[in-house]
């Protein structure tokens, strides 16, 4: 089937930079998109979603941006803190059907 | 607390042996999924259930299987059917049917020996 995909493997920062991993989707009809951070042997924690009729959704330090024409997607994150330093997976959904994973992107944060 | 559970949180078996993973909630949520986490990989769909008594494939069903008998509980077993059974896996459960808005247990490391 078709699937979610990320630019880039791995994304190291300094600590106070923001941040921004990128991920690209291939099925238009997709209208929900999630954000997904997960720290070492743990399980996805919901961090941000968007829906396909918005460009863009801000929440505390992360911002969410949906590009529908060239079908891309990108977290934000602000002030980035060692905290942060896990892997980020985005999700994409048609309604009424299963979630498709991208592949992740580890952002490690250096202080 | 609510939330779901997994367990053990490592788990090791021998080549040809089947094995039991447990996953609870007491967040009285109908659905409940599980997924398979590889090194890399995004997580793909093992099984989902929407209700009790019922369950479905999902992507990559071949070599697990899987019960509802109780709403708070989806055990996924990995059978020696499964050629490559070492990976996180993880389970989730959601109100109803809409993984979008599932919460992820912590998951457990399936490690072959």
């Amino acid at each position: 089937g078709e699937s979610v995909g990320l630019h880039l493997p791995t994304l190291s920062v300094q600590e106070g930079d923001n941040s921004i991993i990128n991920c690209a989707y291939s099925n238009s009809a997709s209208d929900y998109f999630i954000w997904y951070k997960q720290e070492s042997g743990k399980g996805p924690q919901f961090i941000i979603d968007i829906r396909s009729n918005m460009d863009k959704r801000q929440g505390q330090r992360v911002t969410v941006l949906l590009n529908k024409t060239v079908k891309h997607l990108s977290l934000q994150i602000a002030a980035t803190q060692p905290g942060d330093s896990a892997v980020y997976f985005c999700a994409e959904n048609q309604a009424g059907t299963a979630l498709i994973f991208g592949k992740g992107t580890t952002l490690s944060v250096s202080s | 607390d609510g939330g779901i559970t997994q367990s053990p949180k490592y788990l090791f078996r021998k080549e040809g042996q089947n094995v039991t993973l447990s996953c609870e909630q007491n967040l009285n949520h109908d659905a409940m999924y599980w997924y398979r986490q590889d090194p890399g990989q995004g997580l793909r769909l093992i099984y989902y259930s929407q209700i009790v008594n019922d369950f479905q494939k999902g992507d990559i069903a071949e070599g697990y299987s899987v019960s509802r008998e109780k709403k708070e509980s989806f055990p996924l077993t990995v059978t020696s059917a499964q050629k490559n059974p070492t990976a996180f896996y993880l389970c989730a459960s959601s109100i109803e049917y809409r993984p979008s808005e599932a919460f992820f247990g912590q998951g457990t490391r399936l490690t072959v020996v």
